[in-house]
């Protein structure tokens, strides 16, 4: 199975911060990664797929980039509605598999 | 708008089967791929396995000896079986559509549709 590692686990930002989260693969995965965002009690919410393709309906101040074993969720201005538990996940080979999460809560 | 709803017993016995139902609505079953996801509390989620609309099957190997992934194109809905259930299996079970992509190129599989998960519970 290909391992996803999600840093940090969690981190404390404030609205209007600019917030980046790093997802590795244990292996290369060209662009075959997702980004999802969960908030407590909810299913998650496909943000980002191929490394950097934006879900219609997203905002914009969410982006993705990387490729190979290395990729980054980035949000340019946080909004209060954005604090969340944010997950990678890979589609390059089955089974498919998540990152452990990152939680970003308000500081 | 495609919806998904998850349905099945809340509690399970331990050595006993999981069964659970997706029922899908506002599309239709056929074209696409299926999947079970699982979520322990306060933890990551685990693909559990998927299926075509067709039959065809793909597990995660570290459940594959205990899951059974069916498919009822009459009815819209799919399901999932996990034998010999235990405590570690207690998880919010989530039903969802890995959709076909196309993005700079190359097809890719991303979770676009889940359900609002249903929590089960090995517990006697």
């Amino acid at each position: 199975d290909i391992q996803m590692t999600q840093s940090p686990s969690s981190l404390s930002a404030s609205v209007g911060d600019r917030v980046t989260i790093t997802c590795r693969a244990s292996q290369s995965i060209s662009t075959y990664l997702n980004w999802y965002q969960q908030k407590p009690g909810k299913a998650p919410k496909l943000l980002i797929y191929a490394a950097s393709s934006l879900q219609s309906g997203v905002p914009s101040r969410f982006s993705g980039s990387g490729s190979g074993t290395d990729f980054t969720l980035t949000i340019s201005s946080l909004q209060p509605e954005d604090f969340a538990t944010y997950y990678c996940q890979q589609s390059f080979s089955t089974p498919w598999t998540f990152g452990q999460g990152t939680k970003v809560e308000i500081k | 708008q495609v919806q998904l709803q998850e349905s099945g017993p809340g509690l399970v016995k331990p050595s006993e089967t999981l069964s659970l139902t997706c029922t899908v609505s506002g599309g239709s079953i056929t074209g696409y791929y299926w999947s079970w996801i699982r979520q322990p509390p306060g933890k990551g989620l685990e693909c559990i396995g998927y299926i075509y609309y067709s039959g065809s099957t793909n597990y995660n190997p570290s459940l594959r000896s205990r899951v059974t992934i069916s498919v009822d194109t009459s009815k819209n809905q799919f399901s999932l079986k996990l034998t010999s259930v235990t405590a570690a299996d207690t998880a919010v079970y989530y039903c969802a559509r890995p959709r076909l992509g196309l993005a700079a190129g190359k097809d890719i599989y991303y979770f676009d549709y889940w359900g609002q998960g249903t929590l089960v519970t090995v517990s006697s």
